[in-house]
């Protein structure tokens, strides 16, 4: 069974640049969750989608962010205009259903230049 | 207010001792889960334990050990003989059973040196 799958791996992007990043869940999984690790700080949680649905985006900035989950393909967490402070690495992270060990794929390394 | 304290920032141990991080949870929830992942040098997060607020039975799994006690709000997690492969940031989280998300410490690098 493939793990959860993020696309690109590494983003570089300018200040003002959209940047797109892509999450495709495990398998039998339709609960999906992103969260962003500051350099040198741990992970916090920015929002959680099930298919069409944003169940929870208490932690995504007001502005700029936004995703999406599909029905048919991954999920995509998109910032918009982005600023130096957006360097980060973003994970997403899936479960089969609430209450459920969340699995997360390899991140995205976001580079705002 | 939910939150995870991991005080240890860093720790380095030598090949073979054991190693034991450190983590204290706030809630005032009754029904919690507790997880531990590691986050090697390559930079994915791996999964490795589990635990719902009702069980607090310490579990152990290989070299790895784990060790739930509500009454001082706490979940370590001890490395016995530790390994260079162990070399990791460790993080603890807690989620609520009313909200899925998970709420992480700082984390804990672990170096282990040959």
């Amino acid at each position: 069974n493939a793990g959860v799958m993020q696309n690109p791996r590494h983003l570089v992007r300018r200040r003002g640049q959209e940047a797109r990043l892509r999450c495709s869940p495990m398998k039998g999984h339709s609960h999906v969750y992103w969260y962003r690790q500051l350099p040198e700080e741990g992970l916090k949680f920015m929002v959680y989608l099930q298919k069409e649905n944003i169940i929870d985006e208490s932690g995504m900035p007001k502005e700029r962010f936004s995703a999406e989950f599909p029905k048919e393909g991954p999920s995509i967490l998109r910032i918009q205009q982005v600023v130096r402070g957006d360097s980060a690495a973003y994970f997403c992270a899936s479960s089969p259903g609430t209450q459920e060990t969340q699995y997360f794929g390899p991140g995205t390394r976001l580079l705002v230049l | 207010a939910q939150k995870v304290t991991q005080a240890q920032t860093e720790i380095s141990v030598v090949e073979k001792e054991d190693v034991t991080l450190d983590c204290v949870y706030e809630t005032r929830d009754t029904t919690y889960y507790l997880f531990w992942y590691k986050q090697p040098p390559s930079g994915e997060l791996v999964f490795l334990i589990r635990r719902n607020s009702f069980d607090e039975q310490n579990e152990i799994s290989g070299r790895y050990s784990w060790n739930f006690q509500k009454s001082t709000s706490s979940f370590n997690f001890t490395i016995t003989a530790s390994q260079v492969v162990d070399s990791a940031v460790y993080f603890c989280a807690l989620s609520l059973s009313r909200t899925d998300k998970l709420i992480f410490g700082t984390g804990t690098r672990l170096q282990v040196f040959p």
